[in-house]
């Protein structure tokens, strides 16, 4: 499969705990986005790399959040002390040459208890 | 403030017919347009795109229609089969694309009918 692919898929946890997801893009591929998906919105957009650099971050994306890529590959999203209005669909993509044409994963739904 | 548009929360069409789905936008610095598909509990699916200096874009049974200075872009599914039935999402980016990410719609459901 050379998709976009993200684990874990789903994620319940506890209000005030700490989770990462993990985003493997499509390999050719040196621009990664992440977006967050609500109930009856589309997904909007909290942060994006270009290889290993993070160039541009959403105001949706707060202090709890951190986002990495480390070698420019693959990408990990971390949430620090949970809300409940965490619980979202948290969306992976990527891109190569043309920036606007963005593949997404399936995505890691997270439910915040 | 939504800066890009569907109105259209759902749209029933009956199949082999034409479904045709409305996004408008209200950024002028947008220069590029995308219509995305999802099924549940999948991520979005890349259909169409088209740039502002162009005012159509085909690809199969899928034409999307800009018109700039309305601020308009639609999606025409020509004929509408049973597996069209999702949720489409148009999306819209600046000119140079990347760093900004995209702005979607909330997305339209377009149930096909057999």
């Amino acid at each position: 499969d050379t998709g976009v692919s993200q684990n874990p898929r789903h994620k319940i946890t506890k209000r005030g705990q700490n989770v990462t997801f993990r985003c493997d893009p499509i390999s050719e591929h040196n621009r990664l986005y992440w977006y967050r998906q609500t109930l009856g919105q589309g997904p909007e957009f909290l942060t994006y790399f270009q290889n290993e650099a993070q160039l541009e971050k959403s105001r949706l994306l707060s202090d709890r959040f951190s986002a990495e890529r480390p070698k420019g590959s693959f990408s990990t999203l971390e949430i620090q002390r949970t809300e409940q209005g965490d619980s979202a669909m948290y969306l992976c993509a990527s891109s190569f040459w043309i920036p606007n044409e963005q593949f997404f994963g399936p995505g890691t739904r997270l439910t915040v208890l | 403030d939504q800066q890009v548009k569907q109105n259209s929360p759902s749209l029933s069409v009956q199949e082999g017919r034409i479904s045709i789905l409305n996004c408008d936008y209200t950024n002028s610095m947008f220069d590029y347009f995308l219509w995305y598909k999802k099924y549940p509990a999948e991520g979005p699916t890349f259909l169409i795109s088209i740039s502002s200096i162009k005012d159509k874009n085909e690809d199969g049974r899928f034409t999307v229609f800009l018109n700039k200075s309305a601020k308009h872009l639609s999606l025409h599914i020509v004929p509408s089969q049973p597996g069209d039935s999702a949720v489409y999402f148009c999306a819209a980016s600046p000119a140079g694309g990347g760093a900004d990410g995209l702005t979607f719609g909330k997305g339209t459901h377009l149930i096909i009918q057999p």
